[in-house]
């Protein structure tokens, strides 16, 4: 099984900062098979980021993913009051074994 | 538009069962397989059924195999989980979601199960 790890738990930041968020896979994670979702409160996972780096459909350039192997990151260029929630990688490269992250919570 | 409907959450007591249905809609649900995941209250995502848009194949994690079957009727455009000998540490929102190239596209509202006497 391969273990999502993400750092860090929780951040505090203010609108219009940028941000890093950090996911380490425990073994790699084959052709970049990374996901990243947003999520909110009483509300299902959205997705953001495919393939590590491709941007889903109607997703803002203020978010980009990046990396390979082991190390995945997704950066939120600038930060909207809408961006405040939590942030879950997902690797889907040995699927359908598929693994979560334990998320990354942004918070005002 | 692409929407995921999901409905049969409920109360149950330990060992009861419960069916959760996802009813698709905007997509050729016939072409497309399909996810099931958990959350349990404040904790994070967990995989929990795969099936391919055949209905063919079917994949469980593994401490879920045995109780829960996964189903499809593509004629009906919905995906159903049928849940059996449920136990407490099976409590969570249950959501249903699209797969697409091994990534979840779309997902549904979910549905809260709650196992508790």
């Amino acid at each position: 099984e391969i273990v999502l790890t993400q750092s860090p738990g929780t951040l505090s930041l203010s609108p219009g900062e940028r941000v890093t968020l950090s996911c380490r896979a425990s073994q790699s994670v084959s052709s970049s098979y990374l996901a990243w979702y947003q999520q909110k409160p009483g509300q299902a996972p959205r997705l953001l980021i495919h393939a590590a780096s491709t941007r889903a459909t109607g997703i803002p350039d203020r978010f980009s993913g990046s990396g390979s192997g082991t190390d995945f990151t997704l950066t939120i260029s600038r930060l909207e009051p809408e961006d405040f929630a939590v942030y879950y990688c997902q690797q889907y490269g040995n699927s359908p074994r598929y693994s979560f992250g334990q998320g990354t919570k942004l918070e005002i | 538009e692409v929407q995921l409907v999901q409905s049969g959450g409920g109360l149950v007591k330990p060992g009861g069962s419960l069916r959760l249905s996802c009813a698709a809609s905007g997509f050729s649900f016939s072409t497309y397989s399909m996810n099931w995941f958990r959350q349990a209250p404040g904790k994070g995502l967990d995989w929990v059924s795969s099936i391919t848009w055949t209905g063919d194949n079917v994949y469980y994690a593994d401490s879920l195999r045995g109780r829960f079957t996964n189903s499809r009727d593509n004629a009906k455009n919905s995906l159903y989980l049928q849940m059996n000998s449920l136990r407490a540490e099976d409590t969570a929102i249950y959501y249903c979601a699209r797969l697409i190239n091994g990534y979840q596209d779309y997902w549904g509202q979910g549905t809260l199960v709650t196992v508790s006497s």
